[in-house]
């Protein structure tokens, strides 16, 4: 069965960098684009951005462009999500997810960020 | 840019039919994917193009498409339908995926 597993909640300061991990099994990891989505508290669902684990080419969201990074490492299996210069607002839980066809099928299980001073 | 809208919630008893509407210019022309989250959970993808149900999701969840609005129907509502629903599409012009602003059902 598809699985995203994301790595752990993390605790930022402002101005710092996070990076998140998606490692997926149960498919062709290299077949399918991979979208990043945020929700934060009292928001609905942000999406972020996505990649093509082939080709590395990405696709952002204007506001996210320039501040976040996303890559694959296709040997394992595996998306990052990197992002810089955290400010409060970006206090959110992250998805992964897969995509089918220009829509997300399965999601990771999410991964906390608080940024706090 | 493109813009969805829905209505931030949706009330209804226990056993009757929930309607959720996504509204956009021109979306009847245009696949439209709907999500569920709820408390805690990760999203949970229940139609997709327009009225397609991934395996797994109850056939109460339907969903139809047409001129401005996308619906997504629940029949015979339970308790455990209770959560966020999320209209989402494909912008071509931009390659970016849109999420509607998501609506909250409770059920009473």
């Amino acid at each position: 069965q598809v699985q995203l597993v994301q790595s752990g909640a993390e605790v930022m300061h402002p101005g710092a960098s996070v990076e998140v991990s998606c490692k997926a099994s149960g498919y062709h990891f290299s077949a399918f684009h991979v979208h990043w989505v945020r929700r934060a508290p009292g928001q609905g669902l942000e999406w972020m951005g996505w990649i093509n684990p082939v080709s590395g080419v990405t696709t952002f969201a204007q506001k996210f462009q320039g501040r976040v990074a996303v890559t694959t490492d296709t040997s394992i299996n595996t998306a990052y999500l990197h992002v810089n210069g955290l400010t409060s607002d970006d206090t959110a839980v992250y998805y992964c997810a897969k995509d089918r066809n220009n829509f997300p099928d399965f999601w990771g299980q999410g991964t906390l960020v608080t940024v706090s001073s | 840019s493109y813009v969805l809208t829905q209505p931030p919630s949706v009330s209804v008893s226990p056993g009757k039919t929930a309607t959720i509407s996504c509204q956009g210019n021109n979306i009847g022309g245009i696949s439209v994917h709907w999500h569920q989250q709820k408390p805690g959970q990760a999203p949970v993808l229940v139609i997709f193009n327009d009225r397609d149900r991934p395996s797994g999701i109850p056939e109460r969840f339907s969903g139809s498409n047409s001129g401005s609005t996308a619906t997504l129907t629940i029949s015979s509502v339970e308790a455990g339908d209770e959560a966020d629903y999320f209209c989402q599409v494909w912008d071509f012009t931009s390659d970016h995926i849109l999420f509607g602003g998501g609506t909250k059902l409770t059920v009473l």
